[in-house]
């Protein structure tokens, strides 16, 4: 099983701000996918990465892929209240999550 | 728009109790997941099915059962409802594995079970 370690597990920051998260392993991902989850609904998938030090666009979200395929970063930029949410990321190949990282955008 | 629908969002059920929960997906995806989330633990894979009548245990089947006669359909099962298995449970579908791409997951909105 990979293990998957996101970090911060909890973030709290202001309207406007930027902000990145990670999720590491020791294990190579063929793939990787972050979803987010708001409160009372299940995850959504926001992309996935493929290809080491790959580096894809949403809106004002980036996500990158590590050049070795073990790690992945989210970054936000000019955080909103509608980015307020859990923020899970998964591997390939066995289905596993990370723990997640909590994050909470106060206007 | 792919849609999961999980049978109930609030269940409340005495410890021994046999439990249902029940998911049904509509775009004919050939997986279906079922996790269990918990703060600090994410989610966690109980159970997986590829395919109907099959099943395949994830990380904590212990005190599970599924059941997976028709495809659009999963059921989680737990024989003897206990405390420790409070928490919120998570169904997926998905369309068949590729071969290193993640497929994407669709969840439905979840269902918070309380065992007392």
């Amino acid at each position: 099983t990979q293990l998957l370690e996101q970090s911060p597990q909890f973030l709290s920051i202001q309207e406007g701000e930027n902000l990145t998260v990670y999720c590491n392993s020791s294990s190579v991902f063929s793939s990787l996918q972050w979803y987010r989850q708001e409160p009372g609904e299940g995850p959504v998938l926001l992309v996935t990465v493929v290809t080491g030090g790959e580096v894809k666009k949403l809106k004002r979200l980036t996500f990158q892929f590590g050049d070795a395929r073990k790690d992945s970063s989210l970054h936000i930029t000019a955080a909103q209240p509608g980015d307020t949410g859990l923020y899970l990321c998964a591997g390939y190949n066995d289905m596993r999550f990370g723990a997640g990282t909590r994050l909470t955008v106060k206007p | 728009d792919v849609k999961v629908t999980q049978s109930s969002r609030y269940l409340v059920k005495r410890t021994g109790e046999k439990v249902f929960l029940e998911c049904v997906q509509d775009m004919d995806h050939e997986n279906m997941f079922w996790y269990r989330q918990d703060p600090g633990l994410g989610l966690r894979l109980i159970y997986f099915s590829y395919d109907v009548k099959m099943k395949e245990k994830g990380d904590i089947p212990e005190g599970y059962s599924v059941s997976r006669e028709k495809k659009e359909r999963f059921s989680l099962i737990l024989e003897s409802a206990s405390t420790n298995q409070t928490s919120m449970y998570l169904c997926a579908s998905s369309q068949k594995f590729g071969t290193s791409i993640l497929e994407t997951q669709y969840f439905g909105p979840g269902t918070r079970l309380l065992v007392l």
